[in-house]
């Protein structure tokens, strides 16, 4: 079975301050890791991913991920953060073998203050 | 490309009546999924396919509930009969192939009064 945590609900930082949204996922064998972002009224979009490699992810917008095996975490983070940045987060599990099945987080609401 | 298409965005029937969603993905993808967001329950997955094949409906919460994938370009989720708990906002996405990266549409707001 797949699950993935995100023990936050709201994360409030200030513009230009760094952001870390916390995730924890837990799945037999090897990880897929993604992170999504969701605007007001649409889909949800891909930000980045972690199949295999380096640890730390570099993806879309000036976020990262760093993958943490020990503590099966991957948090997404951002050295600076922009009011635009403000948005709904969820963290995604899947695994390497049998099937595509993709299962989400619970979402953490990210709010920047200007 | 036009992204992930669905329809209708917005759906407001009574319980009881038939509520059908649509879902056109990106040309040459080859899994559609089919998931539902509530503030409750969060983002679930109820039914993917892989080449219009049903391949898990274990998230399909019960038999009221019914896809069908007929070509690689269409597909649909059907409630019948509809009831208020159903209500949600319901995303078709897709992946391209050799790829985990779903491509979302922008969603099936569905309420049930």
């Amino acid at each position: 079975a797949q699950s993935v945590a995100q023990p936050e609900d709201q994360v409030n930082v200030a513009e230009g301050n760094p952001l870390t949204v916390k995730c924890t996922y837990s799945v037999s064998g090897n990880p897929y890791l993604f992170w999504y972002v969701q605007y007001p009224n649409r889909g949800l979009q891909f930000l980045l991913k972690y199949i295999t490699g380096d640890n730390l992810v570099k993806g879309s917008y000036g976020f990262e991920a760093e993958f943490n095996k020990s503590q099966t975490s991957f948090h997404l983070k951002k050295p600076s953060a922009l009011v635009s940045d403000s948005a709904l987060y969820f963290c995604a599990v899947g695994r390497n073998t049998g099937g595509f099945k993709t299962i989400f987080g619970a979402g953490t609401r990210l709010f920047v203050k200007a | 490309d036009a992204g992930v298409i669905q329809s209708p965005r917005h759906e407001v029937t009574e319980m009881g009546q038939e509520v059908t969603l649509r879902c056109k993905p990106i040309s040459g993808h080859d899994y559609l999924f089919w998931y539902r967001q509530t503030m409750m329950r969060g983002l679930e997955l109820l039914i993917y396919f892989n080449n219009n094949v049903p391949i898990d409906d274990s998230g399909m919460p019960e038999d009221r509930f019914s896809a069908k994938m007929p070509n690689a370009s269409f597909s649909t989720l059907k409630i019948q009969p509809s009831e208020p708990r159903d209500s949600a906002v319901y995303f078709c996405a897709s992946n391209p192939p050799g790829t985990r990266e779903l491509f979302f549409g922008e969603g099936s707001r569905l309420t049930v009064l």
